[in-house]
């Protein structure tokens, strides 16, 4: 059974730096063609993509927040951590991580969700 | 990016009600287009993958169908636990981008 679960602050001031962790069971990090990817979604807006860390620790992010964004994982602990520099209000939103299903570098299929963190940006 | 246009963005169906969805890519992307339902206060949940493969446990009353640019998300017969806001994703091309959401109502 998979389950994904976040962690983190629920409040962070602007400019500060945001450090997310989502902690995994039922699969690892380490086989082929696994991956965890960060989504979020401000309230009462759509799901924005933010980052995807493979099982080979290569690493996508949204262009757009490529420069504040950094995914890192701990195989050892089923552990995937998300950073984003620089926050401002407009980064309010909850926050998922969610394991992805696919072939290699082909197929994206997010089939196991995390409960979200809301991550409020606020002095 | 590719854009992801849902329509519409809002719906009212009664119960038993046939309900269709539909979402148009900016750009051609195959078949690289999922659906997912998200409910009020909790997270989405993978309905379809590749257009019209249904993801595993899903109910036979939802389905989708489409290639290309033009795609269709469809309920055969709504039922009250089928409330939500539904969003399509394509994953043909990264950034991975979502339609603005569907949301259902009876």
């Amino acid at each position: 059974q998979i389950t994904l679960r976040e962690s983190g602050p629920t409040l962070v001031k602007p400019t500060q730096t945001l450090t997310l962790t989502c902690n995994f069971s039922g699969f690892s990090l380490s086989t082929s063609g696994v991956g965890v990817g960060w989504i979020r979604q401000p309230p009462g807006k759509a799901l924005e993509w933010l980052a995807l860390i493979y099982w080979n620790n290569d690493k996508r992010y949204s262009p757009s927040l490529k420069s504040r964004l950094t995914v890192t994982k701990d195989t050892s602990k089923n552990q995937v951590d998300l950073t984003m520099t620089n926050m401002d209000p407009v980064d309010t939103a909850t926050y998922y991580c969610a394991h992805r299903r696919g072939d290699g570098y082909n197929r994206y299929y997010f089939d196991y969700w995390g409960q979200g963190t809301l991550v409020t940006v606020s002095s | 990016d590719i854009q992801m246009t849902q329509s519409p963005s809002s719906l009212s169906a009664s119960v038993g009600d046939r309900v269709t969805i539909t979402c148009q890519a900016s750009q051609g992307i195959s078949n690289y287009l999922n659906w997912y339902q998200q409910k009020p206060g909790k997270a989405p949940k993978l309905l379809i993958y590749d257009a019209s493969n249904l993801e595993t446990g899903v109910p036979s009353r939802f389905s989708g169908s489409g290639s290309g640019t033009d795609f269709t998300f469809a309920i055969s017969s709504l039922q009250p636990e089928d409330i939500a806001t539904y969003y399509c994703q394509q994953h043909d091309n990264l950034p991975f981008t979502f339609g603005q959401g569907t949301k259902l109502e009876i």
